[in-house]
């Protein structure tokens, strides 16, 4: 009854490390979303993917990829960690109108 | 492009006051509507949704939400707030993807807090 969970919950990476963040689901949502969430702007969505081995650019993909190899994991990668990605990052899932939300991810780029 | 406004930053009720949190979006179609929830360090959860049908909406927590499509509103209301309603409340407006299943794109939040 895990629902939606996020792996790691906070992490500091350096500018210019790499690294991949986790989204795994329990539900069997054919829909996944990530998106940053930043200060006096809202959510923004970053891809999503609408089924296994299909993914889709958002309102923010730069800087960004995903993948989508597993129906219950939707992973978003950063490939070289800048200061502007620093943000709480969310991961969705949907099976029909709504979304349920994980806990989020804190990433810290110093 | 569709977007989403909450003109409300920051809002302080009293305990048992009645609330009413503005939202106005901009959408070509019939839009789909939410408003979630967030407590500090936690995900978001879903308060209630609007489809079609009956503009005034019933959803959880003692909140409902009455969409009026000539002002492109979408407020959200609560009777008598609890303390335990303070939190950060961002509404949103989903663009269709298929049948099922929309992209949202959210407001900026509008933070609640509640005094004795």
């Amino acid at each position: 009854n895990a629902g939606v969970t996020q792996t790691p919950k906070f992490r500091v990476l350096k500018t210019g490390q790499s690294m991949t963040l986790l989204c795994a689901q329990d539900m069997n949502h054919e829909y996944m979303y990530w998106y940053r969430q930043d200060p006096g702007m809202g959510l923004r969505l970053i891809h999503y993917s609408v089924g296994e081995g299909t993914t889709a650019k958002g309102e923010v993909p730069d800087g960004y990829n995903v993948s989508r190899l597993k129906k219950q994991n939707f992973l978003l990668g950063l490939e070289s960690a800048a200061p502007s990605q620093t943000s709480v990052y969310f991961c969705a899932s949907s099976p029909f109108h709504g979304y349920t939300f994980g806990s989020g991810t804190r990433l810290t780029v110093v | 492009a569709q977007s989403v406004t909450q003109p409300d930053i920051h809002i302080t009720v009293s305990e048992g006051a009645s609330l009413e949190l503005r939202c106005n979006y901009s959408y070509g179609a019939t839009p789909y509507l939410f408003w979630y929830v967030q407590s500090p360090g936690q995900g978001l959860q879903l308060l209630l949704k609007y489809f079609s049908g009956d503009t005034l909406v019933q959803g959880i927590k003692g909140f409902e939400a009455e969409f009026k499509r000539s002002q492109s509103s979408f407020n959200l209301r609560k009777p008598s707030v609890h303390w335990s309603d303070a939190a950060e409340y961002f509404c949103a407006v989903g663009t269709w993807i298929n049948f099922g299943n929309e992209k949202l794109t959210f407001g900026t939040g509008t933070r609640l807090t509640i005094i004795p």
